[in-house]
């Protein structure tokens, strides 16, 4: 069974850097082609995908975020970790991770956590 | 630019059937799509890939009432035989340069 966590702060202020965690289980991300994905969605507005790592250490990020986002992953730990400087209050949305397989959907998600960016 | 449209809103009775509608932007009319579900106060759950030919291949146990169909630049969701759960957003999804994924702005399905 496959099931993935988001950890991490619930308020950022603004210029912070966030740093969120998935913990993930059922998979191991040593498996080839294997991924992760972040994908974030403001209240009442769409999804968006932030970042995707894959097995090999293969990343690809967002184009309009690409210089704010840093995705890396802990195979040890079961873990992938995102980080995402100079918050601003835009920047305030329910964060997922999914698991995926390369070319794929993110297939299974995380419950999802909410960060708010505010002073 | 690759653009995923939907509609806002539908709604359908109990009971009844509901086709929604993604729309590809012109020159991606020959692209695979994704479909996803969100219940309220939910993470989204994956329904089923759907290819420009109309095949489409779902997620673990996703009833059969879920279908996928395709028209040219245009997907469909087909909900049938509509059930109270079934009330969400949908939102479809497609792969970017890089191949990063692409999400429509969902629509808000509410089933009377």
């Amino acid at each position: 069974q496959i099931t993935l966590k988001e950890s991490g702060p619930a308020l950022v202020r603004p210029t912070q850097t966030l740093t969120l965690t998935c913990t993930f289980s059922g998979f191991s991300l040593s498996t080839s082609g294997v991924g992760v994905g972040w994908i974030r969605q403001p209240p009442g507005k769409a999804l968006e995908c932030l970042a995707l790592i894959y097995w090999g250490d293969d990343k690809r990020y967002s184009p309009s975020l690409k210089t704010r986002l840093t995705i890396t992953k802990d195979t040890s730990k079961n873990q992938v970790v995102l980080t995402m400087t100079n918050m601003d209050p835009v920047d305030t949305a329910t964060y997922y991770c999914a698991h995926t397989m390369t070319g794929d959907s993110p297939r299974y998600w995380g419950q999802g956590t909410l960060v708010t960016v505010s002073s | 630019q690759l653009v995923l449209t939907q509609s806002p809103s539908a709604s359908a009775s109990l009971g009844a059937s509901v086709k929604l509608t993604c729309t590809l932007s012109s020159g991606h009319s020959n692209y695979a799509i994704a479909w996803h579900q969100q219940q309220p106060e939910k993470g989204p759950r994956y329904l089923m890939r759907l290819n420009s030919d109309g095949s489409h291949s779902k997620g673990d146990g996703i009833p059969d009432r879920f279908s996928g169909s395709s028209s040219g630049a245009e997907r469909y969701l087909t909900i049938s035989s509509l059930q109270s759960e079934d009330e969400a957003d949908y939102y479809c999804q497609t792969w970017g340069t890089g191949f990063h994924w692409v999400f429509g702005g969902g629509t808000k399905l509410t089933v009377l």
